[in-house]
């Protein structure tokens, strides 16, 4: 069965500090993945997307990594601010006939100022 | 250029009743999916729409079920609704089915069943 797991559930930091969120997927046959934010009872805002052929893409201050044999990503975040709080979520695509996400339960980040 | 929106934002209905959400996709786009998220879930997949057909459904029951217009909008229905069907059902879109192909997704629909 396919399957995404973020660890934390929950993280809490100081402004200014740099973070990692972690995502593991059970079946390395992975076509690529995503993350996204997600504000408070809204919807999705895709941050970044990672080929199976890529190890890593970045944006700004986010940096997302993709290991496909030990089934991990990660999404780096540099100087957080108070605004990156939110939750954060990573999504397996693993092909075939259609673009079907498989989702993580999500990290939610609070960075304090 | 819209991206995917979805209407109506907030709904509430009551146990049994019948609902119908709305989506229509990014200008360009040809293919919608569905997903529901509870809350502090991920979301889940429901069904995505091509051409007017359903491609793939997700674990969810027959009670689900949509439609997609010749525009390429389309419409998520829930019968006979139970208290867990309370979530957000987010809708997103993509040129063509594919796993190349990014999915965007719209703001949701807070859906409360009392």
């Amino acid at each position: 069965k396919q399957e995404v797991t973020q660890i934390p559930a929950a993280l809490s930091v100081p402004e200014g500090e740099n973070l990692v969120l972690n995502c593991s997927f059970t079946d390395s046959a992975i076509y690529n993945l995503q993350w996204f934010r997600q504000d408070p009872g809204k919807g999705l805002t895709s941050l970044l997307l990672i080929q199976s052929s890529q190890r890593e893409q970045t944006s700004g201050r986010l940096n997302a990594s993709l290991d496909k044999s030990s089934g991990r990503s990660t999404l780096y975040i540099a100087a957080s601010q108070p605004g990156d709080s939110a939750t954060y979520l990573c999504a397996g695509n693993y092909g075939g006939a259609t673009n079907k996400l498989i989702f993580g339960t999500g990290t939610l980040l609070a960075v304090q100022p | 250029d819209a991206g995917v929106t979805q209407s109506p934002t907030h709904l509430i209905k009551t146990r049994g009743q019948q609902v119908t959400l709305r989506c229509s996709p990014k200008s360009g786009h040809d293919t919608v999916s569905w997903y529901q998220q509870a809350l502090g879930q991920g979301p889940q997949f429901i069904f995505q729409y091509y051409e007017e057909e359903e491609r793939q459904r997700g674990n969810f029951p027959d009670r689900f079920s949509g439609h997609q217009f010749p525009n390429y909008s389309s419409e998520l229905n829930v019968n006979a609704l139970l208290l867990g069907d309370s979530a957000l059902y987010l809708c997103a879109s993509s040129w063509r089915a594919g796993a190349k192909n990014i999915q965007y997704f719209g703001a949701g629909t807070r859906l409360s069943v009392l």
